[in-house]
C-alpha cells in the first residue's frame, strides 16, 4: 500500500459524457502529479501542483481536461465530452517537495474506457 | 531533458542475476538517475536513486560510471515476480517541474522458470 489512493479503479462512460475522478495523495507531500498511461507506453505527463498551484500542464491535456487541487489536498481531473482516444490509465503520483530524493508514490490508477 | 534510452525488452532465467542498461548522454550536473518497476495494472514503484559510483539497496545495485551518461541497474537472482517493466529517469529531484519524473518505454523484463 503506497498511500496514495484513487477513485474509482475503473469508470466506463459512453462517448461524448463527463468523467471526474480523484486523488488522495500521502498527507505531508505538497508535490502531486497526474499521468496518462495507454498499454505498452511509460506513463505520460499530463500535469504537475505544488500545494494547490498548478505549476506546468503537459501539450497533451487538451481544453477538455481540467485539474484542480483544492486547498493542496486531494485533487480531482475532469474530462469533458470524452473521446475514445481518452481511453487509458490515468495515474496520480505524489512527492514531497525540496529533498534529494524523487521518490514519488503512485497510486493504482484509474482505467478510463470510452466506448 | 535528458534523453534516456533502454533496451525495449529483456529475458533472464529465475535465479540469475540481471543487468539493464541505461544511457544518457546528455545528463546534467545536477541530475541524479532513478529507476521504477511496474507491475501489469499497478502504477510504478521506486527501486533506486544514485548520483554516481554505486548505490545499494535491499531490492537492486545501480551502477554509475565516473562520465555518468550510463547506468545499470542490477537485479541479484531474479524470480519470477521481478517480471516487469523497469524505467530509467534522469532529473534534477530539486526541480520544481515535471522534469524529474519524465518516463520512457522501459525496458520489459521476462523472468522464466
Amino acid at each position: 500500500d503506497t498511500g496514495v489512493s484513487q477513485d474509482p479503479r475503473h469508470k466506463i462512460t459512453k462517448r461524448g459524457q463527463n468523467v471526474t475522478f480523484r486523488c488522495d495523495p500521502i498527507s505531508e507531500h505538497n508535490r502531486l502529479y497526474w499521468y496518462r498511461q495507454t498499454l505498452g507506453q511509460g506513463p505520460e505527463f499530463l500535469t504537475y501542483f505544488q500545494n494547490e498551484a498548478q505549476l506546468e500542464k503537459s501539450r497533451l491535456l487538451s481544453d477538455r481536461f481540467s485539474a484542480e487541487r483544492p486547498k493542496g489536498s486531494f485533487s480531482t481531473l475532469e474530462i469533458q465530452r470524452t473521446e475514445q482516444g481518452d481511453s487509458a490509465m490515468y495515474l496520480c503520483a505524489s512527492s514531497v517537495q525540496g529533498t534529494l530524493n524523487t521518490e514519488a508514490f503512485f497510486g493504482q490508477g484509474t482505467r478510463l474506457t470510452v466506448v | 531533458l535528458a534523453k534516456t534510452t533502454q533496451p525495449i525488452s529483456m529475458d533472464s532465467y529465475e535465479g540469475q542475476e540481471v543487468n539493464i542498461t541505461c544511457s544518457h548522454n546528455n545528463i546534467a550536473t545536477n541530475d541524479y538517475i532513478t529507476w521504477y518497476q511496474q507491475f501489469p495494472s499497478q502504477g510504478p514503484r521506486f527501486i533506486i536513486q544514485g548520483y554516481k559510483t554505486k548505490v545499494t539497496n535491499e531490492v537492486a545495485s545501480l551502477f554509475i560510471p565516473a562520465d555518468r551518461k550510463s547506468s545499470t541497474l542490477s537485479l541479484p537472482r531474479v524470480s519470477l515476480s521481478d517480471t516487469a517493466v523497469y524505467y530509467c529517469l534522469v532529473g534534477d529531484p530539486m526541480d520544481t517541474g515535471r522534469r524529474a519524473l519524465t518516463f520512457g518505454s522501459g525496458t520489459r523484463l521476462q523472468v522464466q522458470p
